[in-house]
């Protein structure tokens, strides 16, 4: 069974940094892509970046470039999302999500990142 | 970047009635277009990707179909459990852009 459990979240105060992990797990996960997607509250869903399998390509949303660092670890079956000059509006439940060919096919359960004074 | 412009926003139908939500691509994705259904406090699931393709274990009653750049999500009879928040997503290209989402409601 595909599990990816992220964690991490918390509250941060503006300016400051966070990094969150995502483990996967029931999968081989050197042969897919990840991604980080986020929801603030009571809002949409916002695509923040991607990495390929084997980290040789990486994207990122135009609202966290130079801000947010996407990583993994294959030997550790892990994803990073490194954030840092946190802002009030990155305020959100963030998800890792597995790639298939231009789709996200499983999701973690979410962590929250709450920036705030 | 590509955008999704998806409506309604909000709708709310009937048990059995047909339901269907759209997707507008400001341009061509072909069929890279995925639909996703989100309950409250849980992870949005896949239901169709390739625009018209099922995903693993979605009722037959959920089907996809496009017209050009513009992506149909049909739900034939609702059903009790079908309410939720429903977002399109183009997986064409980076930057990954989704639908502002349709809010679905029973009557």
């Amino acid at each position: 069974e595909v599990q990816l459990v992220e964690s991490g979240g918390g509250l941060v105060q503006p300016g400051r940094s966070l990094k969150l992990s995502c483990l996967a797990s029931g999968f081989t996960f050197s042969n897919y892509g990840m991604n980080w997607i986020r929801q603030a509250p009571g809002k949409g869903l916002e695509w923040v970046a991607s990495i390929s399998s084997s980290s040789s390509y990486i994207y990122y949303a135009d609202t966290v470039k130079g801000r947010f660092t996407i990583s993994r670890d294959n030997a550790k079956n892990t994803l990073y999302l490194q954030m840092t000059s946190l802002r009030s509006e990155d305020t959100a439940l963030y998800y890792c999500a597995r790639s298939v060919v231009a789709r996200f096919d499983y999701w973690g359960q979410g962590v929250m990142v709450t920036v705030s004074s | 970047d590509i955008q999704m412009t998806q409506s309604p926003a909000s709708l709310s139908a009937s048990l059995e009635e047909i339901v269907t939500i759209t997707c507008q691509a400001s341009q061509d994705i072909g069929n890279w277009l995925a639909w996703y259904q989100q309950k409250p406090g849980k992870s949005p699931q896949l239901l169709i990707y390739g625009a018209t393709s099922l995903a693993d274990g979605v009722p037959s009653r959920f089907s996809g179909s496009r017209s050009g750049t513009q992506y149909s999500l049909k739900i034939s009879r609702l059903q009790v459990e079908d309410p939720g928040i429903y977002y399109c997503l183009q997986g064409y290209s980076a930057p990954y852009t989704f639908g502002a989402g349709t809010k679905l409601e029973l009557k």
